[in-house]
């Protein structure tokens, strides 16, 4: 079985763009949530959907949105990308909450 | 919000010595997990704690969850050079929207 896996696994942009992130989850996981990791810290919750519905959202401001598809993929969309939005974009998915899977990560550097 | 605070930010171990993380929360948690991080990966799933003062060992990994679920800690015995990584708890009041520590990292001398 596939774990999870995102894509694209490094990204530049520039400040001002906006950037989607794919993630897709381990088959029969329903849970899908996003981390942003910057060096040196742990992870900070986004999102967290299950079953197309957003049950929580992290401090971040809107410019952060989510969104999750019929079959349980997600994306994760940042709108005016700034200097300090560059991080490791985590996803993980999980089948009861019970411990969550990562990904391999999306490296975002925005110049 | 809530917190989760771990110490030390940083652990250098002797090949073959203990030691123990720490991991401490601002609220009362439902649940705490442990995940290890490779230098240049992804965290790894650890284990999951649940109950007041439970207590789950994995080989040398010892976890303990405190009687007021505000506090865990890992302990690995006898330390080896696979152990290097950064250590993490990561508790929730709810089932999600996990909250991580700052993490520990461990590097070891051989």
């Amino acid at each position: 079985d596939a774990g999870v896996t995102q894509s694209p696994t490094h990204l530049i942009k520039t400040r001002g763009q906006h950037v989607t992130l794919r993630c897709s989850p381990i088959s029969g996981h329903k849970s899908v949530s996003w981390y942003q990791q910057v060096l040196g810290q742990g992870p900070q919750f986004i999102f967290q959907y299950y079953e197309k519905e957003e049950r929580g959202r992290g401090n971040f401001p809107d410019r952060f949105s989510a969104r999750q598809f019929p079959n349980y993929s997600s994306e994760l969309n940042v709108n005016a990308l700034l200097l300090g939005d560059s991080a490791l974009y985590l996803c993980a998915s999980s089948l009861t909450g019970d411990g969550y899977t990562f990904g391999s990560g999306t490296r975002l550097t925005v110049v | 919000g809530q917190q989760v605070m771990q110490i030390p930010q940083y652990q250098h171990v002797q090949e073959g010595e203990d030691f123990t993380t720490y991991c401490n929360s601002s609220t009362t948690l439902s649940n705490i997990q442990w995940y290890k991080q490779r230098p240049g990966g992804h965290p790894v799933f650890l284990i999951q704690l649940v109950k007041s003062g439970e207590v789950k060992k994995q080989k040398r990994l010892t976890f303990q969850f405190g009687e007021a679920k505000k506090n865990s800690s890992l302990h690995i015995t006898a330390t080896q050079t696979t152990d290097v990584g950064t250590y993490f708890c990561a508790g929730s009041p709810n089932d999600y929207k996990l909250s991580f520590g700052a993490g520990t990292t461990v590097t070891v001398r051989a």
